[in-house]
């Protein structure tokens, strides 16, 4: 069965720094791409990064660039979210999203983690 | 960036009802749009990919249409089941980007 399971949300003050895992189990990591999505209270879905089955590819939203850092360690089927100078607009569920195609270069998400809470206030 | 609009946002419908959603995207995705129902407090669901292929699983009532800018995502035949809200996304270019999201509601 494939899960993908976040941690790592919780209460950081603006300017702090946190980060996101994603364990991932029930199909061959290394074969595909992942991406952090995020939802603030309330609002819509939007993508956060994305990272090639490989690691050698990353992609970010604007919105986040510069400040996050999307990176996975294949040997241990974990991806990763850095995040530094968060913001309170950052506040939201963060999700880690498995592509639905090994090997593309298409990001659409087939499987999704349960979402952990990151919230910025001080 | 490519900018997705859905409509309506918000839309009332009883069990049994046709409803489309629609999402316009600001240029091209070519076929690369999919479609994901969300429940409150739960993860989204892939439902179509490429515009109007259907992920495994999903009931055929669900279908997706269009290509380019414009495109659709109907129910023929409402369920209990399917009160959420519906998410377009593009994914043809960075950043991918979602559509606002359609809230669908028992009239």
């Amino acid at each position: 069965e494939v899960q993908v399971v976040e941690s790592g949300g919780g209460l950081v003050q603006p300017g702090g720094s946190l980060r996101l895992s994603c364990a991932a189990s029930g199909f061959t990591f290394s074969n595909y791409g992942m991406s952090w999505v995020r939802q603030a209270p309330g609002k819509g879905l939007e993508w956060v990064s994305v990272i090639s089955n490989g690691g050698g590819g990353t992609y970010y939203a604007d919105s986040v660039k510069g400040r996050f850092t999307i990176s996975r360690d294949n040997s241990k089927n974990m991806l990763y979210l850095q995040m530094n100078s968060l913001r309170v607009d950052d506040t939201a569920v963060y999700y880690c999203a498995k592509d639905l195609r090994v090997n593309s270069g298409y990001h659409n998400f087939d499987y999704w983690g349960q979402g952990t809470l990151v919230t910025v206030s001080s | 960036d490519i900018q997705m609009t859905q409509s309506p946002s918000t839309l009332s419908a009883s069990v049994g009802d046709r409803v489309t959603i629609t999402c316009r995207a600001t240029q091209s995705v070519s076929k690369w749009l999919a479609w994901y129902q969300q429940k409150p407090g739960k993860a989204p669901i892939l439902l179509i990919y490429q515009a109007s292929t259907l992920q495994t699983g999903v009931p055929s009532r669900f279908s997706g249409s269009g290509s380019g800018t414009e495109f659709t995502l109907t129910i023929s035949s409402l369920q209990p089941d399917d009160f959420a809200t519906y998410y377009c996304q593009q994914y043809d270019t960075y950043p991918i980007t979602f559509g606002q999201g359609s809230r669908l509601d028992i009239k």
